[in-house]
C-alpha cells in the first residue's frame, strides 16, 4: 500500500540553526500537508498546499516558516531560525485530487531544538 | 472556524470490555470527520471516517463510530477492547471545501489485563 515517508525520523539542531524536513508524498497526491504535534499537546495545523501555492496557513506558519516543492515527489518545510518552542514532532500529510476525502500522514519527525 | 472537544483525556478499560470515546464538534457549516489512532512512538493512522451516507461508520481493527448531527457528536465505540488497542484516539474535522484538519486533544486509551 503506498504510504507518506518523511526524513529524517528525528532532528536535532541548536537554537538559531536552519532545519529542513523533508516528505515524499504518496505519488498521485496533489494536496500536501504539514502539521506540528508538541509533546503532550495536540495535532495542529501549519500549512496546506496546492498547484504549487500555499493554499492554507495557520498562524503559527509564521515568516521563519516556508515549504516548497522542489521536484515531482519531495515536499519541503523549512524553519530559517528554530527556537526552542519549535521542538515538537512534524508530521507531512497528502490527499488525491478525486476521491473520498482522506488525508493520509507519514510517520512524522521528530524536532529537538537545543 | 471549526473546533472539536473530547472531553476524556484517558481512559481505561479492562480487556474485553466495551469502550466508547468521546467526540464533539462545533462548526457553522458542513463537516467531514474522521477518527485517528497513535500508537506509541508512531504517527497518526485512519481509523475511519464519516463524509455522507449511513451515520455508522465502521473502520479498522472493529471499531466504529455514530455521526449525530443533532448532538453535533461522532463518538468511538468497540464492543471488546484488546491489549493491542493501547494507544491516544484523536477525533478531527475539516469544512467542507476547506483543507485543515483540526484535531482534538486526544483520549489515551488504556488497556488493563
Amino acid at each position: 500500500e503506498p504510504e507518506v515517508t518523511q526524513t529524517p525520523s528525528h532532528q536535532v539542531t541548536q537554537m538559531g540553526q536552519e532545519v529542513i524536513l523533508r516528505c515524499v508524498p504518496i505519488s498521485n497526491h496533489l494536496y500536501f500537508y504539514w502539521y506540528r504535534q508538541i509533546l503532550g499537546q495536540k495535532v495542529e495545523f501549519l500549512v496546506s498546499f496546492y498547484n504549487n501555492e500555499i493554499s492554507e496557513k495557520s498562524e503559527i506558519f509564521d515568516d521563519q516558516f516556508s515549504v516548497e516543492r522542489p521536484d515531482g515527489s519531495n515536499f519541503t518545510l523549512k524553519i530559517r531560525s528554530t527556537k526552542l518552542e519549535d521542538s515538537a514532532m512534524y508530521f507531512c500529510a497528502s490527499r488525491a485530487d478525486r476521491g473520498p476525502y482522506e488525508q493520509y500522514f507519514g510517520p512524522g519527525t521528530r524536532l529537538t531544538v537545543t | 472556524a471549526q473546533s472539536v472537544t473530547q472531553l476524556d483525556s484517558q481512559v481505561p478499560v479492562f480487556e474485553e470490555a466495551p469502550v466508547e470515546l468521546r467526540c464533539n464538534y462545533s462548526s457553522s457549516v458542513s463537516v467531514y470527520l474522521f477518527w485517528y489512532v497513535q500508537y506509541p512512538n508512531q504517527g497518526l493512522q485512519l481509523l475511519l471516517k464519516y463524509l455522507s451516507g449511513s451515520t455508522l461508520v465502521k473502520g479498522i481493527n472493529g471499531f466504529e463510530a455514530e455521526f449525530n448531527k443533532s448532538q453535533t457528536s461522532f463518538h468511538l465505540r468497540k464492543p471488546s477492547v484488546h491489549i493491542s488497542d493501547t494507544a491516544e484516539y484523536f477525533c478531527a474535522v475539516v469544512n467542507f471545501g476547506n483543507e485543515k484538519l483540526t484535531f482534538g486533544t486526544g483520549t489515551r486509551l488504556t488497556i488493563i489485563p
